[in-house]
Protein backbone atom coordinates (compact mmCIF):
# COMPACT_ATOMS: atom_id res chain seq x y z
CA UNK A 1 0.00 0.00 0.00
CA UNK A 2 1.34 3.33 -0.87
CA UNK A 3 1.41 5.80 1.89
CA UNK A 4 2.64 8.81 3.39
CA UNK A 5 3.13 9.11 7.48
CA UNK A 6 3.35 12.16 8.99
CA UNK A 7 5.58 12.29 12.48
CA UNK A 8 2.78 13.56 15.50
CA UNK A 9 1.23 17.02 17.07
CA UNK A 10 3.64 19.51 18.29
CA UNK A 11 2.82 22.20 21.11
CA UNK A 12 6.48 24.89 20.89
CA UNK A 13 7.20 28.05 22.23
CA UNK A 14 7.13 31.10 19.81
CA UNK A 15 10.94 31.57 19.43
CA UNK A 16 11.89 27.47 19.44
CA UNK A 17 12.98 25.92 16.18
CA UNK A 18 10.99 22.52 15.46
CA UNK A 19 10.89 19.20 12.75
CA UNK A 20 8.28 17.55 10.99
CA UNK A 21 8.38 14.30 9.16
CA UNK A 22 6.85 12.63 6.33
CA UNK A 23 7.57 9.19 5.37
CA UNK A 24 6.83 7.01 1.98
CA UNK A 25 6.38 3.46 2.10
CA UNK A 26 5.29 1.08 -0.57
CA UNK A 27 6.73 3.10 -3.84
CA UNK A 28 10.30 4.77 -5.20
CA UNK A 29 10.07 7.54 -2.63
CA UNK A 30 13.26 9.05 -4.77
CA UNK A 31 11.02 9.17 -7.89
CA UNK A 32 8.09 11.32 -7.12
CA UNK A 33 8.10 14.80 -5.62
CA UNK A 34 6.51 15.68 -2.13
CA UNK A 35 4.72 19.03 -1.54
CA UNK A 36 3.86 20.49 1.94
CA UNK A 37 0.50 22.27 2.17
CA UNK A 38 -0.55 24.86 5.21
CA UNK A 39 -4.16 24.37 6.84
CA UNK A 40 -4.40 26.80 9.17
CA UNK A 41 -7.65 26.88 11.92
CA UNK A 42 -10.49 27.34 10.16
CA UNK A 43 -9.40 27.95 6.91
CA UNK A 44 -8.05 26.79 2.79
CA UNK A 45 -5.54 25.11 1.70
CA UNK A 46 -1.94 27.06 1.20
CA UNK A 47 0.87 25.88 -1.15
CA UNK A 48 4.00 26.00 0.59
CA UNK A 49 6.35 24.39 -1.59
CA UNK A 50 7.92 21.02 -3.23
CA UNK A 51 11.15 18.70 -3.29
CA UNK A 52 12.47 15.87 -5.07
CA UNK A 53 14.11 13.47 -2.87
CA UNK A 54 15.80 12.49 -5.77
CA UNK A 55 18.23 15.05 -5.95
CA UNK A 56 16.87 17.28 -3.50
CA UNK A 57 15.73 20.14 -5.74
CA UNK A 58 13.43 22.27 -3.74
CA UNK A 59 10.67 25.13 -4.66
CA UNK A 60 9.19 27.59 -2.57
CA UNK A 61 5.56 29.27 -2.65
CA UNK A 62 7.10 33.36 -2.50
CA UNK A 63 4.82 33.19 0.69
CA UNK A 64 6.82 30.80 2.48
CA UNK A 65 10.21 31.63 1.27
CA UNK A 66 12.89 32.34 4.09
CA UNK A 67 10.00 31.08 6.36
CA UNK A 68 10.59 27.68 6.59
CA UNK A 69 13.26 24.79 5.36
CA UNK A 70 12.22 21.66 2.93
CA UNK A 71 14.75 18.43 2.98
CA UNK A 72 14.66 15.03 2.39
CA UNK A 73 16.35 11.87 2.60
CA UNK A 74 15.82 9.78 -0.03
CA UNK A 75 18.17 6.86 2.02
CA UNK A 76 15.11 6.29 4.57
CA UNK A 77 12.34 7.11 2.29
CA UNK A 78 11.69 10.81 4.65
CA UNK A 79 10.80 14.25 3.74
CA UNK A 80 11.19 16.89 6.25
CA UNK A 81 9.59 20.65 6.81
CA UNK A 82 11.19 23.26 9.62
CA UNK A 83 11.70 26.15 11.37
CA UNK A 84 13.88 28.16 12.92
CA UNK A 85 12.13 30.16 15.13
CA UNK A 86 8.50 29.61 15.09
CA UNK A 87 5.32 32.10 16.00
CA UNK A 88 2.06 32.14 17.08
CA UNK A 89 0.89 32.60 13.06
CA UNK A 90 2.63 29.04 12.25
CA UNK A 91 0.10 27.29 14.44
CA UNK A 92 -1.74 25.11 11.93
CA UNK A 93 -1.87 21.49 10.43
CA UNK A 94 0.64 20.89 7.93
CA UNK A 95 0.49 18.36 4.51
CA UNK A 96 2.69 16.39 3.02
CA UNK A 97 1.54 15.02 -0.58
CA UNK A 98 2.63 13.35 -3.60
CA UNK A 99 3.16 14.34 -7.07
CA UNK A 100 4.26 12.31 -9.82
CA UNK A 101 7.08 13.87 -11.87
CA UNK A 102 11.08 13.44 -12.97
CA UNK A 103 14.14 15.38 -11.79
CA UNK A 104 13.25 18.39 -14.26
CA UNK A 105 9.99 18.98 -12.46
CA UNK A 106 6.45 18.06 -11.11
CA UNK A 107 4.08 16.49 -14.01
CA UNK A 108 1.25 18.99 -13.26
CA UNK A 109 -1.12 16.77 -15.47
CA UNK A 110 -1.59 14.48 -12.18
CA UNK A 111 -2.83 16.32 -9.01
CA UNK A 112 -1.58 15.36 -5.40
CA UNK A 113 -2.92 11.96 -5.21
CA UNK A 114 -1.69 10.32 -1.66
CA UNK A 115 -1.89 12.62 0.99
CA UNK A 116 -0.19 12.17 4.89
CA UNK A 117 -2.51 12.58 7.20
CA UNK A 118 -1.51 15.66 8.37
CA UNK A 119 0.58 17.38 11.81
CA UNK A 120 -0.90 19.87 13.95
CA UNK A 121 1.86 22.33 14.67
CA UNK A 122 0.58 24.68 17.69
CA UNK A 123 2.60 27.68 18.71
CA UNK A 124 1.30 28.82 22.17
CA UNK A 125 3.33 30.71 25.45
CA UNK B 1 -2.49 33.53 -1.37
CA UNK B 2 -5.69 32.02 -3.36
CA UNK B 3 -5.78 32.87 -6.75
CA UNK B 4 -8.79 30.69 -7.69
CA UNK B 5 -12.38 31.53 -6.53
CA UNK B 6 -14.47 29.50 -4.97
CA UNK B 7 -17.89 30.08 -3.86
CA UNK B 8 -18.51 29.29 -0.33
CA UNK B 9 -21.06 26.97 -0.06
CA UNK B 10 -23.57 24.75 -2.02
CA UNK B 11 -26.59 22.47 -0.87
CA UNK B 12 -28.59 19.92 -2.41
CA UNK B 13 -31.25 17.36 -1.35
CA UNK B 14 -29.90 13.48 -1.37
CA UNK B 15 -29.95 12.49 -5.22
CA UNK B 16 -29.91 16.00 -6.73
CA UNK B 17 -26.92 17.55 -8.96
CA UNK B 18 -24.80 20.23 -7.05
CA UNK B 19 -21.39 22.17 -9.65
CA UNK B 20 -18.76 24.03 -7.89
CA UNK B 21 -17.29 26.48 -9.95
CA UNK B 22 -13.69 27.36 -9.80
CA UNK B 23 -12.43 30.63 -11.42
CA UNK B 24 -8.94 31.55 -12.24
CA UNK B 25 -7.15 33.74 -14.71
CA UNK B 26 -5.71 34.07 -17.98
CA UNK B 27 -1.80 33.11 -15.81
CA UNK B 28 -3.50 29.67 -14.61
CA UNK B 29 -6.62 27.84 -15.83
CA UNK B 30 -6.73 29.95 -18.58
CA UNK B 31 -3.15 28.99 -19.93
CA UNK B 32 -4.33 25.70 -20.19
CA UNK B 33 -2.95 24.31 -16.41
CA UNK B 34 -4.40 21.29 -15.66
CA UNK B 35 -7.07 21.30 -12.66
CA UNK B 36 -7.54 19.17 -9.84
CA UNK B 37 -10.02 18.74 -7.35
CA UNK B 38 -9.99 17.30 -3.81
CA UNK B 39 -12.43 16.31 -1.64
CA UNK B 40 -11.88 17.04 2.39
CA UNK B 41 -13.96 15.27 4.73
CA UNK B 42 -13.99 16.95 8.34
CA UNK B 43 -10.80 15.93 10.38
CA UNK B 44 -9.28 14.24 7.42
CA UNK B 45 -6.57 15.09 5.05
CA UNK B 46 -7.94 15.92 1.91
CA UNK B 47 -8.40 13.50 -0.97
CA UNK B 48 -7.83 13.45 -4.99
CA UNK B 49 -10.96 13.17 -6.46
CA UNK B 50 -10.38 14.71 -10.12
CA UNK B 51 -6.63 15.42 -12.12
CA UNK B 52 -6.34 16.93 -15.46
CA UNK B 53 -9.38 18.03 -15.66
CA UNK B 54 -11.80 15.87 -16.39
CA UNK B 55 -9.92 12.43 -14.83
CA UNK B 56 -10.82 10.02 -11.74
CA UNK B 57 -8.39 8.10 -10.15
CA UNK B 58 -9.02 4.31 -9.24
CA UNK B 59 -12.21 4.04 -6.83
CA UNK B 60 -13.30 7.51 -6.77
CA UNK B 61 -17.71 6.74 -7.76
CA UNK B 62 -18.36 8.07 -11.56
CA UNK B 63 -21.19 10.43 -9.96
CA UNK B 64 -18.16 12.98 -9.56
CA UNK B 65 -16.90 14.62 -12.98
CA UNK B 66 -14.63 17.57 -13.85
CA UNK B 67 -14.64 20.00 -17.01
CA UNK B 68 -12.95 22.79 -18.01
CA UNK B 69 -13.60 26.20 -19.80
CA UNK B 70 -11.54 29.35 -20.36
CA UNK B 71 -10.18 31.10 -17.15
CA UNK B 72 -12.80 28.50 -15.14
CA UNK B 73 -13.48 24.97 -14.18
CA UNK B 74 -16.24 23.41 -12.49
CA UNK B 75 -16.72 19.79 -10.04
CA UNK B 76 -20.17 18.12 -10.44
CA UNK B 77 -21.87 15.91 -8.22
CA UNK B 78 -24.61 14.04 -9.50
CA UNK B 79 -26.88 11.49 -7.39
CA UNK B 80 -25.42 13.60 -4.23
CA UNK B 81 -25.24 11.74 -1.12
CA UNK B 82 -25.23 11.99 2.49
CA UNK B 83 -21.40 11.18 2.44
CA UNK B 84 -20.55 13.83 0.33
CA UNK B 85 -21.18 16.51 2.85
CA UNK B 86 -17.59 17.80 3.17
CA UNK B 87 -15.24 20.68 1.82
CA UNK B 88 -14.01 20.55 -1.86
CA UNK B 89 -10.89 22.42 -3.29
CA UNK B 90 -9.71 23.10 -6.51
CA UNK B 91 -5.87 23.66 -7.47
CA UNK B 92 -3.92 24.25 -10.02
CA UNK B 93 -0.82 25.72 -11.60
CA UNK B 94 0.58 29.51 -12.92
CA UNK B 95 3.60 31.69 -12.68
CA UNK B 96 6.07 28.79 -11.47
CA UNK B 97 2.92 28.34 -8.52
CA UNK B 98 0.97 25.64 -7.37
CA UNK B 99 -2.57 27.52 -5.94
CA UNK B 100 -5.80 26.21 -4.62
CA UNK B 101 -8.76 27.57 -4.62
CA UNK B 102 -10.67 29.55 -2.04
CA UNK B 103 -12.63 25.82 -1.21
CA UNK B 104 -16.19 25.27 -1.16
CA UNK B 105 -18.84 23.76 1.58
CA UNK B 106 -21.09 21.23 0.49
CA UNK B 107 -24.01 20.58 3.05
CA UNK B 108 -26.89 17.53 1.82
CA UNK B 109 -29.82 19.05 3.17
Amino acid sequence: EVQLVQSGAEVKKPGESLKISCKGSGYSFGTYWIEWVRQMPGKGLEWMGLIYPGDSDTRYSPSFQGQVTLSADKSISTAYLQWSSLKAADTATYYCARRPGSGTGPHHFFGMDVWGQGTTVIVSS
Amino acid sequence: QSVLTQPPSVSGAPGQRVTIACTGTSSNIGAGAAVHWYQQLPGTAPKLLIYGDTNRPSGIPDRFSGSKSGTSASLTITGLQAEDEADYYCQSYGSKLEVFGTGTKVTVL
